[in-house]
């Protein structure tokens, strides 16, 4: 089975503090994507990456950065947390070999104070 | 501007009956249209998906209905079942990896 994790379920972060979201793939995906989900706006994408140190924006890039540097770990960066970001976050990985379903992780809830 | 809307928000359907949920697009490039399971707690998980070369896939109680021409596509749950209350996603591809979600449509099956 696949297994996506994410280093936090809950976090409770301040205005301007940085903050870190890991995840991890145990199945050697090269694709991973970071998503938000917000009640009534579905998922939407922040970013994706391809391969070890590629990334590409996705529909909402504006406030966050990723990082990747090894293949099985996929980091989304706030760099100064809003308030506005408080939401949930998903991270998902996929197979290059064909796009037929990507495997999410269980989310991290992130409040903003 | 969302990609894809789905509708309703959210379904409430006694045991037994059919559940629909619906969604649309405008880009003629979405080649791939997958419908995405979330239970609380959880994230999202692939349920069934179809391409638009056919009209139709059935996978158990799930089926996918498809209208290129109007291009519109549909989840239809059969028989639903308590076990089935969960939160429905679909979502369009036009090419490799990049999936639109659509808004979510919390269902709820009442025993």
């Amino acid at each position: 089975d696949v297994k996506v994790t994410q280093s936090s379920r809950y976090l409770v972060k301040r205005t301007g503090e940085k903050v870190f979201l890991e995840c991890v793939q145990d199945m050697d995906h090269e694709n991973m994507f970071w998503y938000r989900q917000d009640p009534g706006l579905g998922l939407r994408l922040i970013y994706f990456s391809y391969d070890v140190k590629m990334k590409e924006k996705g529909d909402i890039p504006e406030g966050y950065s990723v990082s990747r540097e090894k293949k099985e770990r996929f980091s989304l960066i706030l760099e100064s947390a809003s308030t506005n970001q408080t939401s949930m976050y998903l991270c998902a990985s996929e197979s290059a070999l064909s796009y037929n379903e990507q495997f999410f992780g269980p989310g991290t809830r992130l409040t903003v104070l | 501007q969302q990609q894809v809307k789905q509708s309703p928000q959210s379904l409430i359907v006694q045991k037994g009956g059919i559940s629909i949920i619906n969604c649309a697009y405008e880009n003629t490039a979405f080649d791939y249209f997958p419908w995405y399971q979330q239970f609380p707690g959880k994230g999202p998980a692939l349920l069934i998906a179809i391409r638009p070369d056919v009209s139709e896939k059935k996978e158990g109680r799930f089926t996918i209905s498809f209208n290129k021409s109007a291009k519109q596509f549909s989840l239809h749950i059969m028989d639903s079942q308590p076990g089935d209350s969960a939160t429905y996603f679909c979502a369009a591809s036009p090419n490799f990896n990049k999936f639109y979600f659509g808004s979510g449509t919390k269902l709820n099956v009442k025993p």
